[in-house]
């Protein structure tokens, strides 16, 4: 059942450039797709929401010129962290939810390194 | 206010245990609840669902649900190292709706020591 793939599994990248991170559904059509950021021995923390042809909704706090979010097929989502800084490192990760369906499934994340 | 609480533990059983998991939860009228176990650095791994009040079995793992009094636990019978983990408890809380956002707990940090 359900599987997410989410690439790349980590980066590393200098200080002011644009990272993508890749998430996709193999095996059914994401309707939605949820990103989440996690500091280490912290709990998840939602950047956004998105549903397939729609804008994301972000999360308050969250800046969407940052952080853009592109849903344009049902099993692709893209998170792009534009002008990356240190304080950007984190663990990125997807999650993506079948059309009618209450589970989502995730990711396996992507560890970002920001030098 | 949308919260979920748990028991950040760390709670530890000896390997054999049963390891009981619990979970609060803020609004009644929340239709969908989840359990996700996340293995140190790796991302969350869905293991239960359940949506009406009582007990859902899968294999080793136990989900209680008690909609009145806004609580669900997660039971481990004869536990493993294996399951040593963090497990995160999931609420969507849309009344009228199961496919809202799902808001986490801070989750419970288990050990089964051998």
């Amino acid at each position: 059942g359900a599987v997410v793939s989410q690439h790349p599994s980590w980066v590393i990248c200098k200080s002011g450039t644009s990272v993508k991170i890749e998430c996709r559904s193999l095996d059914f059509q994401a309707t939605t797709m949820f990103w989440y950021r996690q500091f280490p021995k912290q709990s998840l923390m939602l950047m956004a929401t998105s549903n397939e042809g729609s804008k994301a909704t972000y999360e308050q706090g969250v800046e969407k010129d940052k952080f853009l979010i592109n849903h344009a097929s049902l099993t692709l989502s893209t998170l792009t962290v534009t002008s990356a800084h240190p304080e950007d490192s984190s663990f990125y990760i997807c999650s993506a939810r079948d059309t009618g369906v209450s589970e989502a499934f995730f990711g396996q994340g992507t560890r970002l390194t920001v030098v | 206010q949308k919260e979920v609480e748990q028991n950040s533990g760390p709670l530890s059983v000896p390997e054999g245990a049963i390891a009981s998991l619990n979970c609060t939860y803020s609004d009644r009228g929340s239709q969908s609840f989840f359990w996700y176990r996340q293995y140190s650095g790796k991302s969350p791994e869905l293991i239960m669902s359940i949506y009406s009040n009582g007990d859902q079995e899968d294999g080793r793992f136990t989900a209680q649900l008690n909609k009145a009094s806004q609580y669900v636990s997660l039971l481990i019978r004869d536990s493993q190292p294996s399951d040593s983990a963090t497990y995160l408890c999931a609420v969507i809380f849309d009344r009228g709706s199961t496919l809202g956002r799902l808001y986490f707990g801070r989750g419970t940090q288990l050990t089964v020591w051998p």
